[in-house]
C-alpha cells in the first residue's frame, strides 16, 4: 500500500528562521514519483517539486530546497529565512508508476509570524 | 498562460438536492482529475478523466459523477447532498494524465456548503 505521512501538523516560526517540514512514504514500487504543494488561504494548490524515484540529488530553488533520501523514505523541505508570504498549508504527494492517483500527506500549516 | 478555471468558486445547497461543478483545464491538457477535501479526511481522490473517458476512480459512492466533453473541460456531479459533502472540490489537469508521475496542476477550488 503506498502512503504519505505528514507528522507536523501545524508548525510556528517566526520571520527569517528557516523551517523543515517532514515528509514520509511508503511504497514497495521502485518507481514513483514524490512532490510537494503550497496551498494558501485561496484554495489553490500550488506546484512546488517533482522528484522521480532515481534522482536522489537534492535541490535548491531560491529559499527553498528539499532533501530526498530513499534510505530513510523521506522527502524534506526547507525553508530558509521564512516569510510571512509563507504561511500556508503545505502538502506532500506520491504517486506511484501506474497507479493514476496521488496519495497526498495530511499536510502541514505553516505560519511565520512577523 | 491561463491556469485551471473552476465555477462556481462558492455555493450553498441544501441537503437532498444535487450540484454540477465544473472545470476549464490548462489550454492543451487532456486530463482532469478532481479531489474532495475536507479538514477531516484531507485530499481524497475522486475520478480522473482523460480523452473524455474515466480512467481512475477513488472510493465514493455512486452519488458522485463526473464527465469530460471533447474540449476537454469537465464536470462533476454531486446528487442527493449529505451534510458530509460539504467541502472544497478541486480540479486539476495535465498533459497526459497522473500515470508515470505527470505533474497535475490545480484550480482555486469550489467551496461547497450543504445545509
Amino acid at each position: 500500500a503506498q502512503k504519505v505521512t505528514q507528522a507536523q501538523t501545524e508548525i510556528s516560526v517566526v520571520e527569517k528562521e528557516d523551517v523543515t517540514l517532514d515528509c514520509v512514504y511508503e511504497t514497495r514500487d521502485t518507481t514513483y514519483y514524490l512532490f510537494w504543494y503550497k496551498q494558501p488561504p485561496s484554495g489553490e494548490l500550488v506546484f512546488l517539486i517533482r522528484r522521480n524515484s532515481f534522482d536522489e540529488q537534492n535541490e535548491i530553488s531560491g529559499r527553498y530546497s528539499w532533501n530526498f533520501q530513499k534510505s530513510t523514505s523521506s522527502f524534506n523541505f526547507t525553508i530558509t529565512a521564512s516569510q510571512v508570504v509563507d504561511s500556508a498549508v503545505y502538502f506532500c504527494a506520491l504517486v506511484t508508476s501506474g497507479t493514476y492517483k496521488y496519495i497526498f500527506g495530511t499536510g502541514t500549516r505553516l505560519k511565520v509570524l512577523a | 498562460k491561463a491556469g485551471v478555471t473552476q465555477t462556481p468558486r462558492y455555493l450553498i445547497k441544501t441537503r437532498g438536492q444535487q450540484v454540477t461543478l465544473s472545470c476549464s483545464p490548462i489550454s492543451g491538457h487532456r486530463s482532469v482529475s478532481w479531489y474532495q477535501q475536507t479538514p477531516g479526511q484531507g485530499l481524497q481522490f475522486l475520478f480522473e478523466y482523460f480523452s473524455e473517458t474515466q480512467r481512475n476512480k477513488g472510493n465514493f459512492p455512486g452519488r458522485f459523477s463526473g464527465r469530460q466533453f471533447s474540449n476537454s473541460r469537465s464536470e462533476m456531479n454531486v446528487s442527493t447532498l449529505e451534510l458530509g459533502d460539504s467541502a472544497l472540490y478541486l480540479c486539476a489537469s495535465s498533459l497526459a494524465g497522473t500515470g508515470f508521475g505527470n505533474t497535475i496542476y490545480f484550480g482555486e477550488g469550489s467551496w461547497l456548503t450543504v445545509v
